[in-house]
């Protein structure tokens, strides 16, 4: 079955700086989504990606998919105490599938 | 913008009880799915509804659990006889199509779920 492994697990920044959480898949992806919880709250989706090499943007969060589509990025530029929560990346093989979830990084954004 | 809405958002039951968690997906999605999430562990798959008939099951999902859409609206998760370790955030989610032909799946903000 597939294994999402993310790092690191939790992460403090200070407003106003860069970070960035990554996601490896013991197999080649299909889909690879990236979605953020609030603390006791619901999973928002940021964004999905699928094909290799892929880039996305939304604000000040980009995510990408490495060439062979078993890595993911997600960077933030310039944090604010908004951007604070659980973010977790997903895996499904398509076809409207279950999705796997990675271990999630929990960050915190000091002001 | 649609989204997912869950009802509950917080259900306290005494073991053995059965509860009954309620979710509207959004209106034009066809594929519906039940997650959960125990206190400080991962986001887990429980059954995955289609064409009104379950898709695909995890191991968790075992014989206390059913599903349902008794209508064009709700999907409902239903645990017969609760146990302690049912204690957990249960999330609904469905899928689309979406306007840009993506299969992305839409959480619900979960129901929580404790159980006595």
């Amino acid at each position: 079955s597939q294994e999402l492994e993310q790092s690191p697990q939790s992460l403090i920044v200070q407003e106003g700086k860069n970070l960035t959480i990554n996601c490896t898949s013991s197999k080649t992806l299909y889909g690879l989504y990236w979605y953020k919880q609030k603390y006791g709250e619901g999973l928002i989706f940021l964004m999905m990606l699928q094909k290799g090499g892929e880039e996305k943007s939304h604000e000040k969060i980009t995510a990408k998919l490495d060439e062979k589509k078993q890595q993911s990025s997600l960077h933030i530029t310039a944090s604010q105490p908004s951007h604070a929560g659980i973010y977790l990346c997903g895996a499904d093989k398509g076809g409207y599938q279950k999705v796997t979830f990675g271990t999630g990084t929990k960050l915190q954004v000091i002001p | 913008e649609p989204e997912v809405t869950q009802t509950p958002s917080h259900q306290v039951t005494q073991m053995g009880q059965e509860v009954i968690l309620r979710c509207v997906p959004i209106s034009n999605h066809l594929y519906f799915y039940w997650y959960r999430q125990i206190l400080g562990q991962k986001v887990e798959f429980l059954v995955s509804f289609y064409n009104n008939e379950i898709s695909e099951k995890s191991e968790i999902f075992d014989d206390q659990f059913s599903v349902e859409r008794p209508d064009g609206s709700n999907f409902t998760l239903k645990i017969r006889s609760t146990k302690l370790e049912d204690s957990a955030m249960y999330f609904c989610a469905s899928s689309g199509p979406d306007r840009e032909g993506e299969d992305t799946q839409y959480f619900g903000p979960g129901t929580r779920l404790t159980v006595l």
